[in-house]
């Protein structure tokens, strides 16, 4: 059954660190990963999708990187901001569905 | 405005009831999806459906109920066999195998 686990479970950083958030995945079998941000009490919001013939993505201050012989995922966010904090959740799929990790739990403060 | 809509936004159900949260989506996404979340966990899929009229069970689908009579449409009943319902409830749409949320409805027994 596959699994999935973030690294670390929750982060707290001063104003302009760069950050990396861990994901990893007892199958490597993934074909597409997508990571996303949720706010406290919200949806989750999509914000970088890595295809299956893809390594990474990059939008603004985010970069994702997926290597699939060893089934992990890292997020990188640049310069963080206090409006970075919210809780990171990675997800990948190996058939029709998506699969979650725990999340990582972020704070930013100034 | 495209996106996914989750209705209501909070639900409180007596013990013994059958309550029903929608999920409508003017995407045009075949794919949709239903996941619980609880404290502490990552998301698990209760019902997904890749087509009108076609659903199937996903990782914890007892005591949970869907229809899938619209493309747009995917509402999900928590019926009185679920023992511990409380926990707030995701609703998904895919599309190139990138998934969109709704903001969640957050389900409560009293």
């Amino acid at each position: 059954k596959q699994e999935v686990t973030q690294i670390p479970a929750a982060l707290s950083v001063p104003e302009g660190e760069n950050l990396v958030l861990n994901c990893s995945f007892t199958d490597s079998a993934i074909y597409n990963l997508q990571w996303f941000r949720q706010d406290p009490g919200k949806g989750l919001t999509s914000l970088l999708l890595i295809q299956s013939s893809q390594r990474e993505q990059t939008s603004g201050r985010l970069n994702a990187s997926l290597d699939k012989s060893s089934g992990r995922s890292t997020l990188y966010i640049a310069a963080s901001q206090p409006g970075d904090s919210a809780t990171y959740l990675c997800a990948g799929d190996n058939t029709d569905k998506l699969i979650f990790g725990t999340g990582t739990r972020l704070q930013v403060f100034p | 405005d495209g996106g996914i809509t989750q209705s209501p936004k909070y639900l409180f159900r007596k013990e013994g009831q059958n309550v029903t949260l929608s999920c409508e989506q003017n995407l045009n996404h075949d794919a949709m999806y239903w996941y619980r979340q609880d404290p502490g966990q990552g998301l698990r899929l209760i019902y997904y459906s890749q087509i009108v009229n076609d659903f199937q069970k996903g990782d914890i689908a007892e005591g949970y109920s869907v229809s899938r009579e619209k493309k747009e449409s995917f509402p999900l009943t928590v019926t009185s066999a679920q023992k511990n319902p409380t926990a707030f409830y995701l609703c998904a749409s895919s599309w190139r195998n990138e998934a969109f949320f709704g903001q969640g409805t957050r389900l409560t027994v009293v």
